[in-house]
């Protein structure tokens, strides 16, 4: 069964503080991404990833920095987290190339900034 | 642009009834997917039907159906006989093959079945 895992459901951090959420996928999927969700605004790209030690930045990179050292691991850094960060991340993945193949998505992580 | 737009925010159905929630999309690209995911509200995003640029029938899957019109570029989702569980944000998607990597997602539109 395809799996997407992530490393907390829920997260609460502090400003200033650096935050690392963790994302695993087991079905050997090119691509990886990570999204924050936001009311009113959908699921925004904030990077992605097509190859190990590749990147590729989306919509809102500010704020944020990535690390894809194995396939099957995307972590993405807060490097400082600020309150404006607080939000639903989700991680998918999805094999590269075809237009046809699905994203397959994580159960989310809420991260709280205080 | 966007490349996906929901203009629904909310919608109401009664349970049993048939829906159709609206997505527009923007490209230039011929050779595109179009999905629609369901996120209850546990969280999870669930993929639940795909429709190729160049398919020549609309995708069935189950109660949900997609109703694709290339010219006017549009891929609404119709779910008949809505049930309680249905009661989700659904979100509308597309891929473009030639830049097969990224997807562009809609702002959602939450749908609320009345018993």
């Amino acid at each position: 069964d395809v799996k997407v895992t992530q490393s907390s459901r829920y997260l609460v951090k502090r400003t200033g503080e650096k935050v690392f959420l963790e994302c695993v996928q087991d079905m050997d999927h090119e691509n990886m991404f990570w999204y924050r969700q936001d009311p009113g605004l959908g699921l925004r790209l904030i990077y992605f990833s097509y190859d190990v030690k590749m990147k590729e930045k989306g919509d809102i990179p500010e704020g944020y920095s990535v690390s894809r050292e194995k396939k099957e691991r995307f972590s993405l850094i807060l490097e400082s987290a600020s309150t404006n960060q607080t939000s639903m991340y989700l991680c998918a993945s999805s094999l590269a190339g075809e237009s046809t193949d699905t994203q397959y998505f994580g159960p989310g992580t809420r991260l709280t900034v205080l | 642009a966007q490349k996906i737009t929901q203009t629904q925010p909310g919608m109401f159905v009664q349970e049993k009834e048939a829906v159709t929630l609206d997505c527009t999309y923007d490209t230039s690209d011929p050779s595109y997917g179009l999905f629609w995911y369901k996120q209850p509200s546990s969280g999870e995003m669930i993929f639940l039907i795909y429709q190729g640029s160049y398919d020549q029938q609309n995708a069935t899957e189950g109660r949900y159906s997609l109703n694709f019109q290339k010219a006017r570029k549009s891929a609404n989702l119709v779910i008949s006989a809505s049930q309680l569980g249905d009661s989700a944000m659904y979100f509308c998607a597309m891929r473009e093959l030639n830049t097969g990597n990224q997807f562009y997602f809609g702002t959602g539109t939450s749908l609320t079945v009345i018993p």
